[in-house]
């Protein structure tokens, strides 16, 4: 069965502490893998697409890397506006379907 | 950029009404989706759209139904609203199967 688990739930840091965010799949022939923000009371926000093992993305301070068998979401330096529920996902199969982490909770304090 | 609406952020509704949650995206994606969100279970996909005319059924169909009637537009239907679909709602659109999802702002809905 696809899945995908996230790890720490929570996490807690102060600005300019630098950490990763880790996110384990398993599926059948991975077809990408995707990174959301999401701020509370909103919509998550896309952030990147990661399709083969090797592959770096960054955005700012946030830099996602691919394996084979996981991801991780770099945070360098980070600011309280860094704030945020952080998901990651997979298709499914050929159904178009994402199969969702329960997400990272990310607050940098001032 | 992709935009996806929705039409509320907020609804207060009555168990037992009819409630219509409205999605439009303007970025002629082919597959549409409705989640809904609860703390501690998070995304749990409700139905998802390949085409117009066309729905597939997610892991919680119960007690929803939709209508895709326009390519650009993917409606949500509480047939008889209940105090346990209370959530928040959230569309996305996607352009094709197994890319990634574009989300809207979200529908934050109150059944009392």
């Amino acid at each position: 069965e696809d899945q995908v688990t996230q790890s720490p739930e929570a996490l807690r840091l102060q600005e300019g502490e630098s950490s990763s965010l880790n996110c384990s799949y398993t599926v059948s022939g991975l077809r990408g893998l995707f990174w959301y923000r999401q701020d509370p009371g909103k919509g998550p926000e896309f952030l990147f697409t990661l399709y083969s093992a090797g592959e770096e993305k960054e955005k700012e301070r946030l830099k996602a890397t691919l394996t084979k068998k996981e991801s991780f979401l770099h945070i360098t330096a980070p600011k309280p506006e860094d704030s945020a529920t952080y998901l990651c996902a997979v298709p499914s199969g050929n159904t178009g379907k994402l199969i969702f982490g329960q997400g990272t909770t990310l607050q940098v304090k001032p | 950029d992709v935009k996806v609406t929705q039409s509320s952020r907020y609804l207060v509704k009555r168990t037992g009404e009819k409630v219509f949650l409205e999605c439009v995206q303007d970025m002629d994606h082919e597959n549409m989706f409705w989640y809904r969100q609860d703390p501690g279970l998070g995304l749990r996909l409700i139905y998802f759209s390949y085409d117009v005319k066309m729905k597939e059924k997610g892991d919680i169909p119960e007690g929803y139904s939709v209508s895709r009637e326009k390519k650009e537009r993917f409606s949500l239907i509480l047939e008889s609203a209940s105090t346990n679909q209370t959530s928040m709602y959230l569309c996305a659109s996607s352009l094709g199967r197994g890319t990634g999802q574009y989300f809207g702002p979200g529908t934050r809905l109150t059944v009392t």
